[in-house]
């Protein structure tokens, strides 16, 4: 079964608007991961929520976790152009080591 | 500059070819992984390892061979491959393998082309 499955697959915005991401899972987690692609290249830790954690914020991002839910999400406020991407949760599975399983992404593009 | 490099950057091979790519990480970490970037599809994980020693081999075909010399290096050598297997294939690092605790660190990628 699929872990860390993003929602929507692809999101459009004007700049100065907010962006959602949003992500499930299936297993119990030690933590999540949002990472981001620019085309074709490689990807960027955005944060890392730990399973006991219920929000963090890092500049401009905000992610929340819902274990109960077996949910997050990732929000940008105030987008930029710069901010246009693919974006990714990864989870950390408990019990499976170090591997992080990713999801299919959010392509998110910003329009100036 | 996220302090992992990988060479090279674009590879076209066909599919008699031997032809390896290389990954060199300056973080001082203790753990390095081989992933696969196909269209329309999640990042696979490939290859783990820690402290030079493999943990973890995802069910991949035997036409991809893993090394890891030391902590600082990880090669993935590639032989008799597939036109399906042509995708980006990303390095990653992180501090430590265990329990994911650790975020990663990736390479730009080699895109990796099967004629």
């Amino acid at each position: 079964s699929q872990q860390g499955e993003e929602d929507p697959q692809a999101l459009s915005i004007q700049e100065g608007e907010n962006a959602t991401m949003n992500c499930s899972y299936k297993t119990s987690i030690n933590n999540l991961q949002w990472y981001r692609q620019n085309s074709g290249r490689g990807l960027v830790h955005l944060i890392l929520i730990r399973s006991n954690e219920r929000e963090k914020h890092s500049g401009r991002l905000r992610v929340t976790l819902d274990t109960s839910k077996k949910s997050s999400s990732l929000l940008i406020t105030a987008s930029r152009a710069a901010d246009t991407a693919s974006y990714f949760c990864a989870t950390a599975p408990y019990n499976q080591g170090g591997k992080l399983i990713f999801g299919q992404g959010t392509e998110l593009s910003v329009k100036p | 500059e996220t302090g992992v490099t990988q060479t090279p950057r674009h590879l076209v091979m066909g599919m008699t070819n031997k032809k390896s790519l290389k990954c060199e990480q300056h973080l001082g970490h203790n753990a390095m992984y081989w992933y696969k970037q196909s269209a329309k599809k999640p990042l696979e994980l490939m290859f783990v390892y820690s402290l030079e020693e493999r943990v973890e081999n995802n069910s991949v075909p035997s036409r991809f061979s893993p090394e890891c010399p030391n902590s600082s290096h990880l090669f993935l050598h590639l032989h008799t491959l597939q036109p399906e297997d042509s995708a980006l294939y990303l390095c990653a690092s992180s501090q430590d393998s265990a329990g994911g605790a650790y975020e990663q660190y990736f390479g730009p990628g080699t895109r990796l082309t099967v004629t």
